[in-house]
Order: C-alpha cells, then structure tokens, then sequence
C-alpha cells in the first residue's frame, strides 16, 4: 500500500526549531518529487515546498524561504521539514505529499499538528 | 506567489451540476497546463481529483471535470452527491517553479 506518515509535530515557543518527518512507503520513494503543505484549522491549503527525488533540487514559498528547509534520505525514505526561527502564525497542520510528475499530489500523508505559542 | 481567487462558497441540489472557478494570472494558470484540484472533507487529508486541467485519476468519478480559459480554470461536478460536500482547492505550478493553491470553496449539498 502507498502511504506516507508525518511525524514529528508538537508544541514549541516562538523563535524555537522543530523537525518534521515524513515515512513514504509502497513505492519507489527516490524516483519522486515530494512536497510540503500547511494548514490552518478551518483555513484554506498552503504549499511550502518542493524537493527533488534526488535531493538536489528544491524550491520554497516565499513565506518560508529563509527559515524552513526541505530535505530528504531515500535511503531511509523519509522526507523532511527543518523549521526554525518559528513564529505564531506558524501554527498549522503540516501534511506531506507525493508530486505526480505534473506538479499535483496525488498521494497525501494524514498530517501532523505544530502549535506555535508561549 | 498570492493565492488563486476562488468563491468562498457555492451550493446545489442532489441531481444538479455546479461549476467552481478558481482565477490566476499570467504567471500560473492561464500560460501553464499544470492545474490540479483536491476534494477534502472534514479532519481528512486532500484528495487529487483533476490533474493536468482536465485529466482525472483512476478511480475518480467521471462526474468531476476540469477545464480552463484564459486565466480561470473551472471544476464541474455533475449529477451531485451528498457525499460531494466537501471543500474543494485548486492549484497551480507557476513560471517561479513554485505551487500555488487557491483559497478553497466550500461545496454544499442542500
């Protein structure tokens, strides 16, 4: 079965760090590009970005840009979101998803919860 | 990179067709093929129904259909459900090499 598991969410101060993972499992985790997306409970979907399945290439909304870092280990086939310099507005639901090749996501993890507060 | 416009909400009958539009510029959905639209209901993760404008995945139901003109794209679902209520997103890759969703239209079933 494809599946994607996100990991890693919790409660941390403003300017603090925290480290998001996402488990792929069911396909061939290297041969995709992966994303990241946010939302806020009872608002709309916000795309973060976007990683090579190689690694080697990334991109970045400009909200983030700066503070979060995209990565991931194929060998273990995880992805990852480094976030630092965290702020209130930061507080989300953080999902993990499979790109298609066609810049749409076809498969998506169930999401893990970052509450950003002091 | 400012989010696609989208109506907040749109509603039909069991039966009917509706149409949701979700509106970009120049950068993203009216010179690329790259637009996609997610179902997502209720605490559940999103769904991919539309890819490529118009092409659905397997398994999607043929009564989503997507299309686009200009700078608007459009979702239709046809021959509504109950179990169509949900809120709906699209999204676009942009000239940045960036994605883009819109603000989300919530769909109701009356």
């Amino acid at each position: 079965e494809v599946q994607l598991v996100e990991s890693g969410g919790g409660l941390v101060l403003p300017g603090g760090s925290l480290r998001l993972s996402c488990a792929a499992s069911g396909f061939t985790f290297s041969s995709y590009w992966m994303h990241w997306v946010r939302q806020v409970p009872g608002k709309g979907l916000v795309w973060l970005a976007r990683i090579s399945g190689d690694g080697s290439s990334s991109r970045y909304a400009d909200s983030v840009r700066g503070r979060f870092s995209i990565s991931r280990d194929n060998a273990k086939k995880t992805l990852y979101l480094q976030m630092n310099s965290l702020r209130v507005d930061d507080t989300a639901m953080y999902y993990c998803a499979r790109d298609t090749w066609d810049f749409a996501m076809d498969v998506w993890g169930r999401g893990t919860t970052v509450a950003v507060s002091s | 990179q400012s989010a696609l416009t989208q109506p907040a909400s749109v509603s039909g009958s069991p039966g009917q067709s509706i149409t949701i539009t979700c509106t970009g510029t120049s950068s993203d959905v009216r010179d690329l093929k790259y637009v996609s639209w997610y179902q997502q209901h209720p605490e559940k993760a999103p769904k991919l129904i539309i890819f490529d404008v118009a092409k659905r995945p397997s398994g999607v139901s043929n009564r989503f259909s997507g299309s686009k003109s200009g700078t608007t794209a459009s979702l239709t679902i046809s021959g509504l459900q109950a179990e169509d209520e949900a809120d709906y997103y699209c999204s676009s890759y942009t000239s940045s090499s960036t994605l883009v969703f819109g603000g989300g239209t919530k769909l109701t079933v009356l």
